[in-house]
């Protein structure tokens, strides 16, 4: 049963830093990875999506990166801000169980201005 | 366009009430999901539809559950004789085709149980 991991659960920084949420996966047969952020209250944005067979994948001051044969995933985000003050989600859609998301626990960021 | 939008957005029910979440998925995609997300957890797999066909209904968590699309659009999450355990929010999601493609959510439906 394919299980997802968030490290850490929660961080605090002060505005400007870059910074890297962690996600591992226990089984490495997935069709794609995919992050998304959370507003308290509200449902879920996408923020990027990797293929399997792609390494790493970019949109303004995110940077994701995959390495499938290990089961981990980064999100990195450079010179953070207030407004990326959320809870991040990591899910993978795995092989054996076809269409549905697998997701992890998130990642609670606060960005202190 | 517009997104995925759910309703009601917030539902207060008494224990042993049925209720009844909507889910209008983007128009024209495929696919739709439900997902159940308790408090301070990831959202967790409820079912799947392709079209009209339920092709999955793994995740839901009892025979209170049941889920509907019949003309392969809007979606009705129906929860029979709640229990405060179902105190979750409810996503949706949807998806342009089968398979590998990106998920769409919506906003939820925040769904408490007194």
């Amino acid at each position: 049963k394919q299980e997802v991991t968030q490290i850490p659960a929660a961080l605090s920084v002060p505005e400007g830093e870059n910074l890297v949420l962690n996600c591992s996966f226990t089984d490495s047969a997935i069709y794609n990875l995919q992050w998304f952020r959370q507003d308290p209250g509200k449902g879920l944005t996408s923020l990027l999506l990797i293929q399997s067979s792609q390494r790493e994948q970019t949109s303004g001051r995110l940077n994701a990166s995959l390495d499938k044969s290990s089961g981990r995933s980064t999100l990195y985000i450079a010179a953070s801000q207030p407004g990326d003050s959320a809870t991040y989600l990591c899910a993978v859609r795995d092989m054996e169980y076809g269409n549905k998301l697998v997701f992890g626990a998130g990642t609670i960021l606060r960005v202190k201005s | 366009g517009a997104g995925v939008s759910q309703s009601p957005r917030y539902k207060v029910a008494k224990r042993g009430q049925d209720v009844a979440l909507r889910c209008d998925p983007i128009s024209g995609h495929v696919s739709l999901f439900w997902y159940q997300q308790a408090l301070g957890q990831g959202p967790e797999f409820l079912t799947y539809f392709q079209n009209e066909a339920q092709l999955d209904k793994s995740g839901l968590p009892s025979d209170r559950f049941f889920a509907e699309r019949p003309e392969g659009s809007v979606s009705t999450l129906k929860i029979q004789r709640t229990q405060q355990e179902d105190s979750a929010v409810y996503l949706c999601a949807s998806s342009p085709g089968q398979g590998v493609n990106e998920q769409y959510f919506g906003p939820g439906t925040r769904l408490t149980v007194t």
